[in-house]
């Protein structure tokens, strides 16, 4: 089965810097790669994702980028906003074609104002 | 409706007891998930539906575990026996359709206590 890393567990940055966090996946059939933000208590929020034939994707201060070769993709978030603190995933899907999301064990983001 | 809806949102219950949790999807949505997140925890894959049937039911745990889905739409997930370890939030994702590239989208999730 797919196996997931993320990295850093957590990472604490000044307000307005750029914050990026890295997951490594094993499934190289993989396909689809979301990255999910969950504030306490709160629902994961879907807040970007790229599909394999794509290598990096934009949206405002979000981009998410990909490596198939590596196998890791990557999100970056520029000019970090206090509302920005919360726990990211990266969840891999594993190629059974069934969909299944494979977690990441989350990042704690701090953005200090 | 406007989004994935599940309840109860939270569940307290005797060990040993039998818990109903539901899950109701976006609607037109064929495809629905359980996952599962332990207290600080990653998000853990249970089973998978596609319209009615569940042709992946490989993340439940146990033979206490068992759900359903009736006429492509709301879905039941039942725990039998509740044990300790089965506290946790359950939640409930749906996606248009699925097969591995479609967004998916949570509910609340129903956190489930056992004493």
């Amino acid at each position: 089965g797919e196996n997931v890393e993320q990295h850093p567990s957590t990472l604490s940055v000044q307000e307005g810097d750029s914050a990026v966090i890295k997951c490594t996946y094993s499934d190289s059939a993989s396909n689809y790669f979301p990255w999910y933000k969950q504030e306490l208590g709160k629902r994961p929020q879907l807040i970007i994702d790229i599909r394999s034939n794509v290598g990096e994707k934009k949206d405002q201060r979000i981009a998410v980028t990909l490596n198939k070769t590596a196998k890791h993709f990557s999100l970056h978030i520029t000019e970090t906003q206090p509302e920005d603190s919360a726990v990211y995933f990266c969840a891999p899907t594993e190629s059974s074609n069934t969909g299944k999301l494979i977690f990441g064990q989350g990042t704690t983001l701090q953005v200090k104002p | 409706g406007a989004g994935v809806s599940q309840s109860p949102s939270n569940k307290v219950t005797e060990k040993g007891k039998d818990v109903e949790l539901r899950c109701d999807p976006i609607s037109g949505h064929t495809a629905l998930y359980w996952y599962r997140q332990s207290l600080g925890q990653g998000l853990e894959f249970l089973i998978y539906f596609q319209g009615n049937s569940a042709p992946d039911k490989s993340g439940l745990p146990s033979d206490r575990f068992s759900a359903e889905r009736t006429g492509g739409s709301v879905s039941t997930l039942t725990i039998q026996r509740t044990q300790q370890e089965d506290s946790a939030v359950y939640l409930c994702a749906s996606s248009l359709v699925g097969g591995g590239n479609q967004p998916q989208h949570f509910g609340d999730g129903t956190r489930l206590s056992i004493l």
